[in-house]
Parts: C-alpha cells; structure tokens; sequence
C-alpha cells in the first residue's frame, strides 16, 4: 500500500520557539492531506486540510497563526506549530487519500512534540 | 453535532474470546464508515470499511463489521481473537458531503487480549 512518511518522529523543543514537522507521501501524489492531533489516550482530532496550491482549511477551534501549513509540492505537506507552548505537546499525525478509486486513507506514524 | 460515539474505553478478554466493538454515530446524511487499528509504537491502518452494499463487511485479521443504517451503528467483530490484537480500535466516518479523506473518529477503544 501507499506510504505517508512524517519527520522528525519525535520533537523536544522549549517554550516559545518554533517547530516544523513535515509530512510527505513517499509514491503517491497527495493534493490533499490532514493533520490530526491525539492527546494521550483520546481520539484523532482533525486539525486542518492542507490543500496543495491554496491555503489550508482549519477546523472550528483550530488557530491558523498558531499552526501553519503549507503544502508546497505533490508530496510535502509541513505543520509549523509556532511559539510552542506545554500545551501543545502532544502526537500530531498526517495522512493523505489514496489514489481515485482506492477509497483508503493513509497515516503517517506520527511526530511526538514534547514542549518544556 | 456531528458525532461518533464508542461505547467501551477499555476491553480485557483472553484469547479465543469473542470480541465486539460498539460504534454509533450522528451525522444527518450519507457516510462511508471504517473501523481503524492502531497496535502499540505503530501508525494507524485500516481494518476495513463501508460504503454501499453489503451492510456486512469483512476486513483483515478476520475482522468484521455490521453497518444497521436504523440504529445509526457500525459495529466491529471478531469470533476469536489473538494476542497479537491487542491494540488500540477506532471507528470513524467520513460524511458523503465533506471532502473525502476528512475524517470524525470515536474516542477508540484499548483492547487487552491475555494469553
């Protein structure tokens, strides 16, 4: 199956700076591809679409000065989360739709941010 | 509110048990329906999924899952499981008129399978 690949896998950063995570579709093309948060022991939260070419759409809740995307290319999609806080520690997961047709959804393995 | 609700947080059972995940959700239209697994230091994978059809699915690993459009439910089975299910379990939907990939999970369900 299609591969979504994230880096870096883990992220410990202090308060008040800024941390990239990237999020690629290794053979596939993705135009379009999600961001989710996951607090320990709690659900996917869906974040934003990110829209190759455009801006992205940001869930209700959800501050886009906060959490940049930027989807630049096909197979790139990066979540900046800017001035991080301990509060927004937690596993931030990206996936990309498969191929027209194959209705599957495909998840990267996540990127811990620990913010001290 | 858009919602999908699972009713067990943790599930204990031994091996060769049967298992079943409860999953109801509310949403006003169509949807297209999956049931995710999530094993320890993995990422996601699908287990199976709805769309049309057959309201009884089969998936991987000898999963499966009833879709019951009258009580809004999708619920996940498996006649006897394995150690090696245990994992964390995730129903969630897309809805028909939100862009497809977008998708609402439930809370997820940690299941605990003892040898």
């Amino acid at each position: 199956g299609a591969v979504v690949s994230q880096h870096p896998s883990r992220v410990i950063c202090k308060s008040g700076t800024s941390v990239k995570i990237e999020c690629r579709s290794l053979d596939f093309q993705a135009t379009t591809m999600f961001w989710y948060r996951q607090f320990p022991k709690q659900s996917l939260m869906l974040m934003a679409t990110s829209n190759e070419g455009s801006k992205a759409t940001y869930e209700q809740g959800v501050e886009k000065d906060k959490f940049l995307i930027n989807h630049a290319s096909l197979t790139l999609s990066t979540l900046t989360v800017t001035s991080a806080h301990p509060e927004d520690s937690s596993f931030y997961i990206c996936s990309a739709p498969g191929l027209a047709g194959v209705n599957e959804q495909f998840f990267g393995p996540g990127t811990r941010l620990t913010v001290l | 509110a858009q919602s999908v609700s699972q009713h067990n947080h943790h599930v204990i059972l031994s091996e060769a048990a049967s298992l079943e995940l409860g999953c109801n959700y509310s949403y006003g239209g169509t949807v297209n329906l999956f049931w995710y697994v999530q094993y320890p230091g993995q990422h996601l994978q699908l287990l199976l999924k709805y769309f049309s059809g057959d309201p009884l699915v089969k998936g991987i690993k000898g999963f499966e899952a009833e879709f019951i459009k009258s009580k809004f439910s999708f619920n996940l089975r498996k006649p006897s499981v394995q150690w090696s299910d245990t994992a964390e379990y995730f129903c969630a939907v897309n809805a028909r008129g939100d862009s497809w990939g977008k998708l609402q999970f439930g809370a997820g369900t940690q299941v605990v399978v003892t040898p």
